[in-house]
């Protein structure tokens, strides 16, 4: 049983628009939330979080939204670029921001010049 | 700075051998150790975390075990490969409250 789901396996944006990822949870135990970005042979690495006391978090072009009543997770790339394009994964924790994770089966972000 | 060593990328292993996965944290002292795996369509799962030497906790019961004989050290190992231990395995680190750290992976086929 996943608690976490990535329900688009992938996502293909043009360059300049919008990238919106979306990922939800089914444990409202959660209490930290974060996004990883993963190239190829190459393993994840942190992107963006927040915590579920907020309900929204910015970082330059990446900005992730927590809607807690709904139990859904989103990461929002404005613009996106060429080089966005790779694999997302969402994960939740239920002890605050430590490595325990549970992740999302990710989604592909293609972004076309 | 800190990194994370991680071997081999790729591994092709016949079912019933055994396998031993080896990463290596250069840079810290005292880090959180973590073992992940993709398997095929599903999110990284949590296989075996470590908060210090010869301290092991397993996450999920399975055919693996781990092991961390020094600091910056995190062994996977399993006596009888069975043909569901495919998957990407990923190492990761984490100095202790805060993100985690991953290693490059390893690809493992079990046939």
């Amino acid at each position: 049983d996943q608690q976490v789901k990535q329900n688009s396996p992938s996502l293909s944006v043009q360059e300049g628009r919008i990238s919106i990822l979306n990922c939800d949870y089914t444990n409202s135990m959660f209490d930290y939330f974060l996004w990883y970005k993963k190239y190829p042979a190459e393993g994840p690495t942190f992107l963006i979080s927040i915590s579920s006391i907020k309900d929204k978090n910015e970082d330059g072009r990446f900005t992730v939204f927590l809607n807690k009543s709904a139990k859904h997770l989103s990461l929002h790339i404005v613009p996106s670029q060429p080089g966005d394009s790779a694999v997302y994964f969402c994960a939740a924790s239920l002890e605050g921001n430590t490595g325990k994770l549970i992740f999302g089966q990710g989604t592909t972000l293609q972004v076309k010049p | 700075s800190q990194t994370i060593h991680q071997w081999p990328a790729t591994l092709v292993q016949p079912v019933g051998s055994p396998l031993s996965l080896e990463c290596t944290v250069e840079g810290t002292s005292n880090p959180n150790l973590y073992w992940y795996r993709q398997a095929a369509g599903r999110g990284l799962q949590l296989l075996f975390y470590s908060v210090g030497i010869g301290q092991i906790s397993s996450e999920v019961p399975q055919n693996l075990s781990a092991s961390r004989p020094q600091d910056r050290q995190f062994i996977l190992s399993s006596k009888k490969l069975l043909l569901s231990d495919s998957g990407f395995y990923l190492c990761a680190w984490t100095p202790g409250v805060e993100k985690l750290f991953f290693g490059s992976g390893t690809q493992l086929s079990v046939l």
